[in-house]
């Protein structure tokens, strides 16, 4: 069973359009809820982190926010360079490994 | 900003051959990982790096591959006979210690 699943799998979007990415995950004792910004061969680039349910993070037009079960990662008036795959990953303790989702692949269209 | 590097950018092998990726962690990190992820699929652990020895493995971590830190600023993974299965993205990530890790760019693995 996936401890950490992420929907939609790709997201078309409008430039100007907001939406909300959504990342669930089932591990007890959460250490960490992390985001980041993965371009086309490239290497994932950090975004944000959240530590507990409340937490909300802010950069530029994204926010994310973080409850007892999922993390949702606004986007707000969305731009073309906005456009990559989201991962979102969670850490069990300390040091620990993350484990990520799937992503979502999102697409600006100006 | 200081940021981990990855070298080669790509390394075309062949099946059973070795391959050494090297990676250089940013400076003052203390934690070291490595990652795969093979094309279209999500990013998996390999391996992590902790005070000269390895704190925690996954399954795909076989007795294929090790890991190293010949001295203070290179972090290694080596790949001793190669399969086809092996090609993949590879990811160095680096962290100071129970924060955000930050990635490399990778290393593109294709084994021929």
């Amino acid at each position: 069973e996936d401890q950490v699943t992420q929907s939609p799998e790709a997201l078309r979007l409008q430039e100007g359009e907001s939406s909300s990415l959504n990342c669930s995950y089932t591990v007890s004792g959460l250490r960490g809820l992390f985001w980041y910004r993965q371009d086309p061969g490239k290497g994932p680039e950090f975004l944000f982190t959240l530590y507990s349910a409340g937490e909300e993070k802010e950069k530029e037009r994204l926010k994310a926010t973080l409850t007892k079960k999922e993390s949702f990662l606004h986007i707000t008036a969305p731009k073309p360079e906005d456009s990559a795959t989201y991962l979102c990953a969670s850490r069990d303790s300390g040091n620990t490994p993350l484990v990520f989702g799937k992503g979502t692949r999102l697409s600006v269209i100006a | 900003e200081p940021e981990v590097t990855q070298t080669p950018s790509h390394q075309v092998t062949q099946m059973g051959q070795e391959v050494i990726l090297r990676c250089v962690p940013i400076s003052n990190h203390l934690y070291f990982y490595w990652y795969r992820q093979i094309l279209g699929q999500k990013v998996e652990f390999l391996v992590s790096f902790y005070n000269n020895e390895i704190s925690e493995k996954s399954e795909i971590f076989d007795d294929q591959f090790s890991v190293e830190r010949p001295d203070g600023s290179n972090f290694t993974l080596k790949i001793r006979s190669t399969k086809l299965e092996d090609s993949a993205m590879y990811f160095c990530a680096s962290t100071i210690s129970a924060h955000e890790q930050y990635f490399g760019p990778g290393t593109r693995l294709t084994v021929t």
